[in-house]
This record gives C-alpha cells, sequence and structure tokens, in this order.
C-alpha cells in the first residue's frame, strides 16, 4: 500500500498569492499514477489534476500539477476567494487508492 | 451526465451492519468503469473503501476488507455496501463515486453523501 504524506497541514494566505502543496509518496509511483482534489465544506471532492500533471475538465489554469517518483505538488498560481478549501492527493495506480491526510489552505 | 445518490439509514447500532446503496442515473452500471465507496470521519480526511464492477468483481480496502461486502445489482442500476460489526469509528459521511482514469483521461463523479452515525 502507498501512504501519501501531505504538507503542510494547513497553509494561511491571502487571494491573490500563491500556494504550494506537497505530496510525498512512500515508494515512487509509476506511470505518475496521481491526482489532487478540492472539498469544500459540506460538499464531495471534485477531481483536479490526474496523471500528476493534467487538469481535468473545467478546472481553471491557475491550478497546476507537478511531480513524479515520489514527490507531487500542486500549485494554485493566484488565489481566488472561491480556492480556500482542503486538498488531498490520491493515488490510484493499483488497489487500494489511497489519499493523503489533506492540507487546508485557509484565509489569512 | 452520470449522477450518483447514496440512501441508506442514518443511525446504525454498534455491532450492527451498515448498509448503504448507490443508484446511478444517467448512465449504465454495466459501463467498463469501477464504481466506488469513499467514507470520510467527521472533520477527518478521504478513505477508500472499496471497488466494484458490473461483473462483481471487487477490490477492497485491506483495512475493512473483513467487514466489508460491496454487491452490484445490474437490474436496478446500482450498487450497495455492507459493512458489519460497526463501531463508533464508523461514523462518516459516505460517498459513492465514479473515478475513471486512463494514461491521458481523468474524470470523476461523486454522490452528494450520506452521514452515517453509529450510536446506540
Amino acid at each position: 500500500e502507498i501512504v501519501l504524506t501531505q504538507s503542510p497541514g494547513t497553509l494561511s494566505l491571502s487571494p491573490g498569492e500563491r500556494a504550494t502543496l506537497s505530496c510525498r509518496a512512500s515508494q515512487s509511483i509509476t506511470r505518475n499514477y496521481l491526482a489532487w482534489y478540492q472539498q469544500k465544506p459540506a460538499q464531495a471532492p471534485r477531481l483536479l489534476v490526474y496523471a500528476a500533471s493534467s487538469r481535468a475538465t473545467g478546472i481553471p489554469d491557475r491550478f497546476s500539477g507537478s511531480g513524479s517518483g515520489t514527490d507531487f505538488t500542486l500549485t494554485i498560481s493566484r488565489l481566488e476567494p472561491e480556492d480556500f478549501a482542503v486538498y488531498y492527493c490520491q493515488y490510484y495506480g493499483r488497489t487500494p487508492l489511497t489519499f493523503g491526510g489533506g492540507a487546508k489552505v485557509e484565509i489569512k | 451526465q452520470v449522477q450518483l445518490k447514496e440512501s441508506g439509514p442514518g443511525l446504525v447500532k454498534p455491532s450492527e451492519t451498515l448498509s448503504l446503496t448507490c443508484v446511478v442515473s444517467g448512465a449504465s452500471i454495466s459501463s467498463p468503469h469501477w464504481w466506488n465507496w469513499v467514507r470520510q470521519p467527521p472533520g477527518k480526511g478521504l478513505e477508500w473503501i472499496g471497488e466494484i464492477y458490473h461483473s462483481g468483481t471487487t477490490h477492497y480496502n485491506p483495512s475493512l476488507k473483513s467487514r466489508v461486502t460491496i454487491s452490484v445489482d445490474k437490474s436496478k442500476n446500482h450498487f450497495s455496501l455492507n459493512l458489519n460489526s460497526v463501531t463508533a469509528a464508523d461514523t462518516a459521511v459516505y460517498y459513492c463515486a465514479q473515478l475513471v482514469f486512463d494514461l491521458d483521461y481523468g474524470m470523476d463523479v461523486w454522490g452528494q453523501g450520506t452521514t452515517v452515525t453509529v450510536s446506540s
């Protein structure tokens, strides 16, 4: 089972600032089978990025994913008010699918 | 447009079985995709429970495998989750989800989630 560790746990930023979220895997992820989700209170998660760096349909280009092997990053280039939420990385290469513990981006 | 909706009791007694159903609309459950259950305890992160294919093939989270059964009913276009011997630790929002990933494709559809509380 691949364990995903996200850091930092909470990021306090202002609108317009850049957010950088990290996800580290316990072993190398083949074919970059790594996704990122956004979750707002009382809502289901929403897929932002798959294959480490491909944006899902309808996701603004201020969201970008990068990385390979064991280290992955989600960057939000300029935070909009609607981007303050919790973000999860997910491994989907094989079962069990696993999620990181989440990273909260809060308004400073 | 695929839509998913969970249903089931909101309150389950300890040691009993939690049973939820996810109705699929806008698509056939026999489409070539896996159907998932994911849960989220209050204030905590996401936990993958398991998945099922329309053939009935399943994969489960090892941490829950001894207590989980996921099944599919093609005639009703729905799939179900049974989790037995529940405790307070099973209190969570339970989501059903279609997660589709390929080398150059990614898509997700989630139900709205249903809250299940384990309490006597």
